[in-house]
């Protein structure tokens, strides 16, 4: 079966620090990966999707980056970061398929910025 | 664009009693209709899906049906438990969407009370 795991699973960093999130999936191979933003009390933000190794599709410009060094791993980053960008993080995947496009999530990473 | 508008929250309900979330869609195409649930502090669980016109999708007593006359889809239960009480999103995708990518809705946060 597949699942997806995300690490850490809370985070407290000072502003202008850098950060890196990591999502990887198993039992899958070739899935499509997004990382979603979701800020306190709100709806979910799609921050970023991956089609393929290497290949990012970002959403919204932004004080982050995102990238996919192997097939089943999507890390987002950034150099600095900015009192906004505290959030809970998803990770999630999806395979094509021509019926419908379901995505599965990770359990989340909870970032304060300080 | 592609847009999901659902009632804001929070919704306040006493237990067994009956839950309505209401979900209205916009599309440039045919698109599939989900149901997500959120627990506090977690990822995203798909609730139910339907992937076409006057499809019911149904699971732990929810469900919904793909009201393609109204571009609906409203979640309903006929008597809610303490343990449903969650933030509940509407989403859709359309096929073979460039990533596979969902569209949500802002998110309904139910509360139910003992």
């Amino acid at each position: 079966s597949q699942t997806i795991h995300q690490w850490p699973a809370t985070l407290v960093q000072p502003v202008g620090s850098p950060l890196s999130l990591e999502c990887t999936v198993e039992g899958t191979s070739n899935p499509n990966l997004y990382w979603y933003r979701q800020a306190a009390g709100r709806g979910l933000q799609l921050l970023f999707y991956s089609v393929g190794i290497g290949q990012i599709s970002s959403e919204v410009p932004q004080n982050l980056s995102a990238s996919r060094p192997q097939d089943r791993q999507f890390i987002l980053s950034s150099k600095k970061l900015l009192l906004s960008d505290s959030g809970f993080y998803l990770c999630a995947w999806s395979v094509e398929d021509r019926s419908y496009n379901e995505q599965f999530f990770g359990p989340g990473t909870r970032l304060t910025v300080l | 664009g592609d847009s999901v508008t659902q009632m804001e929250g929070p919704v306040t309900l006493s237990e067994e009693a009956f839950l309505t979330i209401n979900c209205t869609y916009t599309a440039t195409g045919y698109p599939s209709l989900f149901w997500y649930v959120q627990y506090p502090g977690e990822g995203l669980q798909l609730l139910l899906k339907a992937t076409k016109a006057d499809d019911k999708g149904s699971n732990k007593g929810f469900e919904a049906t793909y009201r393609k006359e109204t571009t609906s889809f409203h979640l309903e239960k006929g008597s809610v438990q303490v343990s449903d009480s969650a933030v509940y999103f509407c989403a859709l995708t359309l096929i073979k969407a460039a990533g596979n990518k969902l569209t949500f809705g802002g998110g309904t946060r139910v509360l139910v009370k003992p």
